[in-house]
């Protein structure tokens, strides 16, 4: 299987902050890389498809990169809608496997 | 508009088997697959596995394997998941999700395993 090894674990940022999260698979995984954000008791929402690509309906602020086994998240101006965690994923492979997620806080 | 609408909270006894529905609206149901994901109170996403809508091929995650079972029906345009022999550490929120990019998701469904 796929590991995905999302780092940090938790942030805390203040509003306006730039943001980032990474995610390295084990093995090259190309481009299939998503990105989710998940409320509390909320489904999770996709946010960026094939690494880099934003889903439509989300805020530009969202952006992806990266390919292989080595991948970014940012937001450029944190919100306060943005508190949730977020979690990168792997489809390259069955099974499909989620990184431990990031819990993102507002100082 | 795209829609995965899943069955309500399960209780149930270690041991038992428990059957949750997704029921999908807004699109042809078998052009894409659904996963299954589940999450344990206050831990990370987990894959259980994936079912094709067009054939009904699946994979299913290596620890479930022998005690899971996804079906679809394609007139209904719905799509679920049967988990055996409970144990307390299977209680979590089930979610149906739609193709690879699990673009669409259901609301959950809360799976409570308990004597």
């Amino acid at each position: 299987d796929i590991q995905m090894t999302q780092s940090p674990s938790s942030l805390s940022a203040s509003v306006g902050d730039r943001v980032t999260i990474t995610c390295q698979a084990s093995q090259d995984i190309s481009n299939y890389l998503n990105w989710y954000h998940q409320k509390p008791g909320k489904a999770p929402n996709l946010l960026i498809y094939d690494a880099s690509n934003l889903e439509t309906g989300v805020p530009s602020r969202f952006s992806g990169s990266g390919s292989g086994t080595d991948f970014t998240f940012t937001i450029s101006s944190l919100q306060p809608e943005d508190i949730a965690t977020y979690y990168c994923q792997q489809y390259d492979n069955l099974p499909y496997t989620f990184g431990q997620g990031t819990k993102l806080e507002i100082k | 508009q795209v829609q995965l609408v899943q069955s309500g909270a399960e209780v149930k006894k270690p041991g038992a088997s428990v059957k949750v529905s997704c029921k999908t609206s807004g699109y042809t149901f078998t052009s894409y697959g659904i996963n299954w994901v589940r999450q344990a109170p206050g831990q990370g996403l987990e894959w259980m596995g994936w079912i094709s809508t067009y054939n009904g091929n699946t994979n299913y995650a290596q620890n479930l394997q022998g005690r899971v079972t996804m079906t679809t029906d394609t007139s209904t345009g719905t799509a679920s998941m049967e988990l055996r022999s409970l144990r307390s550490d299977d209680t979590a929120v089930y979610y149906c999700a739609r193709r690879a990019n699990l673009d669409y998701w259901g609301q959950g469904t809360l799976v409570t395993v308990s004597s």
